[in-house]
């Protein structure tokens, strides 16, 4: 199993430019999640799909971020446009049906400059 | 307000001794915790979980405590060998049918040869 796969692993971009991170789950995974991880915030879960339905984006901090799940085995999360204060690691997530374990992307590192 | 804390940010340990991590919460809607192992560069992996139900679970080398009473959770490393130096999460998830994982900050743990 390749596991949960992120691209790009790093991105730098300029202030106003439109990012697009992306996520490949877990084969059979029917639950998705993105997460922003920052040194004052930490952990913090941006959005949730299940069965390729947004749930739950309570945790988007503006406008400029949007995600799609077009089917399962594919997300995509955007910012745009992208200011330096979304410079994080940002991560994916996936979670079979009935679990409680969520398998985590090796992330990507996002730098607006 | 943080729900997750994890109040030592770091932690350093012989090898062959045993690392005690430890991690608070609030709520009392908690009902399945989970550490995580964070190594640089890579996401997140899943380590232990434990139920509400128990106040023990073990894998291993590792044992994950929970005393509900107090709201505390500790996780046990017996003998901490280098491999073990990363970043260690502490994860809580809400009562049934809840999707969502808190996470604390972290505790990096540095085990020394």
């Amino acid at each position: 199993d390749a596991g949960v796969i992120q691209s790009p692993r790093h991105e730098v971009t300029e202030m106003g430019q439109e990012v697009t991170l992306r996520c490949k789950p877990i084969s059979g995974h029917n639950s998705l999640f993105w997460y922003r991880q920052t040194m004052m915030r930490g952990l913090e879960l941006l959005i949730y799909f299940n069965n390729n339905v947004p749930i739950d984006d309570s945790g988007m901090p503006e406008d400029r971020f949007s995600a799609k799940m077009p089917n399962a085995s594919f997300s995509t999360l955007k910012i745009q446009p992208s200011e330096p204060r979304d410079s994080a690691v940002y991560f994916c997530a996936s979670s079979p049906p009935g679990k409680n374990i969520q398998y985590f992307g090796a992330g990507t590192r996002l730098s607006v400059l | 307000d943080q729900q997750v804390k994890q109040n030592s940010p770091s932690l350093s340990v012989q090898e062959g001794r045993i690392s005690i991590l430890n991690c608070d919460y609030t709520n009392s809607m908690f009902d399945y915790f989970l550490w995580y192992k964070k190594y640089p560069a890579e996401g997140p992996t899943f380590l232990i979980s434990i139920s509400s139900i128990k106040d023990k679970n073990e894998d291993g080398r590792f044992t994950v405590f929970l005393n509900k009473s107090a709201k505390h959770l500790s996780l046990h490393i017996v003998p901490s060998q280098p491999g073990d130096s990363a970043v260690y999460f502490c994860a809580a998830k809400g009562g049934a049918g809840s999707y969502q994982l808190t996470f604390g900050k972290g505790t990096k743990l540095s085990v020394i040869p």
